[in-house]
């Protein structure tokens, strides 16, 4: 049962544009969520978080939405660059000390 | 990345040997995690520990595999008579152990590869 989601496995958009990463998820206990980023051989890096008191949170050129009713969120990447190219991934739990459960990924190509 | 250390990078290992990933958190975080890739997927939790406990090994195969996180010393994870389908990144995590929200940092990754 995977109970966050990424539908979209790649995702390639021009630079300058806006880049779009989705998210559902399941779990209505879920209210933090968290979007990483990952270079190849490399470790995941954290990228921005949302609590769900919140419906967006922006920081530089990335901002995640939220929208519980819909169990839905995104990441906007504007503008976008190709040094963005790279697998993210979107996490969630819910409060305290409980793993962060991932979905398996949308990798992201930034053409120049 | 702030600060995981994970060692070794890459370990290559016969079926039937045993492997040991060593993580040693960021300094000051108390938690630890480990999460394994699979070649095309996702990170999928194993096991959560604390200081000398393990506080959640949900995702834990039930057999070969263990974990512990010492007084003193790296986390490690353990994997005894490793199989081909073992061959997977092992990425180590660690958190603070009072914070807001839930975000953990990560190492650079252990690949193990199964021969």
């Amino acid at each position: 049962d995977q109970q966050v989601k990424q539908n979209s496995p790649s995702l390639s958009v021009q630079e300058g544009r806006i880049s779009i990463l989705n998210c559902d998820y399941t779990n209505s206990m879920f209210d933090y969520f968290l979007w990483y980023k990952k270079y190849p051989a490399e470790g995941p890096t954290f990228l921005i978080s949302i609590s769900s008191i919140k419906d967006k949170n922006e920081d530089g050129r990335f901002t995640v939405f939220l929208n519980k009713s819909a169990k839905h969120l995104s990441l906007h990447i504007v503008p976008s660059q190709p040094g963005d190219s790279a697998v993210y991934f979107c996490a969630a739990s819910n409060s305290g000390n409980t793993p962060l459960v991932f979905g398996k990924g949308t990798r992201l190509s930034v053409i120049a | 990345n702030a600060g995981v250390m994970q060692n070794p990078r890459h370990l290559v290992r016969r079926r039937g040997q045993e492997a040991r990933l060593r993580c040693s958190p960021v300094k000051g975080h108390s938690h630890v995690y480990w999460y394994r890739q699979l070649p095309e997927e996702g990170l999928k939790f194993m096991v959560y520990l604390q200081k000398e406990n393990i506080i959640d090994e949900s995702g834990m195969p039930k057999e070969r595999f263990s974990a512990e996180f010492p007084k003193e010393g790296p986390s490690i994870l353990r994997i005894q008579q490793v199989v081909r389908g073992d061959s997977a990144a092992y990425f180590c995590a660690s958190s603070p152990p009072v914070y807001s929200g839930n975000t953990i940092y990560f190492g650079e990754g252990s690949w193990l590869t199964v021969v």
